[in-house]
C-alpha cells in the first residue's frame, strides 16, 4: 500500500500527558499537511511543510503543539500537556510538487484525552 | 469567517434515487473547486473537482454543476447506492504560501437506504 500512513490509529491519554503522532506521506510527495477534525465537522488546517520547511501554521496550533519533518519525509505532531479539548481526529495529507491541487489523506489518528 | 456554506447537513435517500448537495461560496474567483468523500474511520478522499470555466463535470454517477449567478456548486449523485453512504465535503480553495489552502465545508452526511 503506497498511500499516506499514520501511526497510531488510536490514542487514549490522560489530561496533562504528552502525545506524539507520526505521518508517512506518499513517497516523493514534497508537501505535507496536518489537519484536525472534530466530530461532525470538516478538517481544519493546522500546519504545512514543503520538504523539511514548515511554511505555515494555523492559529489553531497553540504553543503546546509542535510539528517536525526533519528529513523531508515522515512528519511528527506532538501535543504537550494535553487537554480534553484536544480530543479529535488528527489527519495528515500529502501532495506532489507537480500537482498540488489534490491532497491525499491518511486514515488519521483518533486522540481521546480523558 | 464563513467562506463556504454547505447544505443540507444530512440527507437520507432511497437506493436508486438522486442525492443533491449544495455549496455556496462567498467568492467564486478561484480556479478549482474540489469535493471530498469520507467514509467512517477513513480520511477524506478527492471525489471530483471542477474548474469554473465549465458549468458541469460528470464522472460516472457523480456530477458537479456550477451556478455562477447564485455562486453555488451542486454535487449530484445519480442512482445512489448504499456504498455511497459517507460524508461529503466541498472545499474553499485559495492559494496561500504556495499551497492549496483547503478550507472544508461543514459536511453532508449521506445515508442511502437499501
Amino acid at each position: 500500500d503506497t498511500g499516506v500512513s499514520q501511526d497510531p490509529r488510536h490514542k487514549i491519554t490522560k489530561r496533562g500527558q504528552n502525545v506524539t503522532f507520526r505521518c508517512d506521506p506518499i513517497s516523493e510527495h514534497n508537501r505535507l499537511y496536518w489537519y484536525r477534525q472534530t466530530l461532525g465537522q470538516g478538517p481544519e488546517f493546522l500546519t504545512y511543510f514543503q520538504n523539511e520547511a514548515q511554511l505555515e501554521k494555523s492559529r489553531l496550533l497553540s504553543d503546546r503543539f509542535s510539528a517536525e519533518r526533519p528529513k523531508g519525509s515522515f512528519s511528527t505532531l506532538e501535543i504537550q500537556r494535553t487537554e480534553q479539548g484536544d480530543s479529535a481526529m488528527y489527519l495528515c495529507a500529502s501532495s506532489p510538487a507537480e500537482s498540488t491541487d489534490t491532497q491525499y489523506f491518511g486514515p488519521g489518528t483518533r486522540l481521546t484525552v480523558l | 469567517q464563513q467562506q463556504v456554506k454547505q447544505s443540507p447537513q444530512s440527507l437520507i435517500v432511497q437506493k436508486g434515487g438522486i442525492s443533491i448537495i449544495n455549496c455556496a461560496y462567498e467568492n467564486t474567483a478561484f480556479d478549482y473547486f474540489p469535493w471530498y468523500q469520507q467514509f467512517p474511520g477513513k480520511g477524506p478522499a478527492l471525489l471530483i473537482a471542477i474548474r469554473p470555466d465549465v458549468s458541469e463535470k460528470k464522472e460516472g454517477r457523480f456530477t458537479i454543476s456550477f451556478n455562477k449567478s447564485a455562486k453555488q456548486f451542486s454535487l449530484h449523485i445519480m442512482d445512489s447506492q448504499p456504498g455511497d453512504s459517507a460524508t461529503y465535503f466541498c472545499a474553499y480553495p485559495p492559494w496561500v504560501a504556495g499551497r492549496r489552502a483547503l478550507t472544508f465545508g461543514s459536511g453532508t452526511r449521506l445515508q442511502v437506504q437499501p
